[in-house]
């Protein structure tokens, strides 16, 4: 129930290129997705969010669609380049009880190459 | 935005000595942090929960008399290994959940480097 699916593990793309990363979670009481990117030896960072109340939210080249029905997210990196090359974390969390704490992916390296 | 601080970035230590890591939240106060242990290409696995002015909650199969957590106010939370051995390695990251914000929103420390020998 509380476990977040993340995939691919990894992933290379190339510099212009499209990344897409994807989750899947559980716990219908999850009501918050944040994306983190992750530098070696660095704390991950907020990247983007999205609330179950929208099916896309963009923020430059990072886009979040989801569906609540089939209860996926995905992370979408337009016009990738080289300094996007990092690990991915896709979370869930909700309010109440056992969702009130942030569950991670498994994570995704990501790529991106000249 | 909300920053947090994390001190040392990176510790050395002899086994069986004690190792403290601080938390800070620089501006903004900080009721609850997360404290997780990450090891290489692995994902964040939580360790606790610290609120401020109480005892922490850890996570299962998490030794609380190993990992001692301690929110004295609500800039600053510290964990304490105690008495390290090098399984105890590990990059050990803090979060900070503010006042104000989301349930889950969080924002998150650099990270500290314990490296037990």
């Amino acid at each position: 129930q509380q476990q977040v699916k993340q995939s691919p593990q990894s992933l290379i793309v190339q510099k212009g290129g499209i990344s897409i990363i994807n989750c899947a979670y559980e716990n219908t009481a999850f009501d918050y997705f944040p994306w983190y990117q992750q530098f070696p030896g660095k704390g991950p960072a907020l990247l983007i969010a999205i609330r179950p109340d929208v099916s896309e939210k963009k923020e430059g080249r990072f886009t979040i669609s989801f569906n609540k029905s089939a209860k996926q997210f995905s992370l979408h990196i337009m016009d990738s380049q080289p300094g996007d090359s990092a690990t991915y974390f896709c979370a869930a969390g909700g309010n109440t009880g056992t969702a009130s704490k942030l569950t991670f992916g498994t994570g995704t390296r990501l790529q991106v190459t000249l | 935005g909300a920053v947090v601080s994390q001190h040392p970035s990176r510790v050395i230590c002899k086994s069986g000595t004690s190792v403290k890591i601080e938390c800070r939240s620089l501006d903004f106060q900080a009721t609850t942090m997360f404290w997780y242990r990450q090891f290489p290409k692995k994902s964040l696995m939580l360790m606790a929960t610290s609120n401020e002015g109480s005892k922490a909650t850890y996570e299962q199969g998490v030794e609380k008399d190993k990992f001692l957590i301690n929110h004295a106010s609500l800039t600053l939370s510290t964990l304490t290994v105690t008495s390290a051995h090098p399984e105890d390695s590990s990059f050990y990251i803090c979060s900070a959940r503010g006042p104000g914000s989301g349930a889950n929103v969080l924002t998150f420390g650099a990270g500290s480097r314990l490296t037990v020998l």
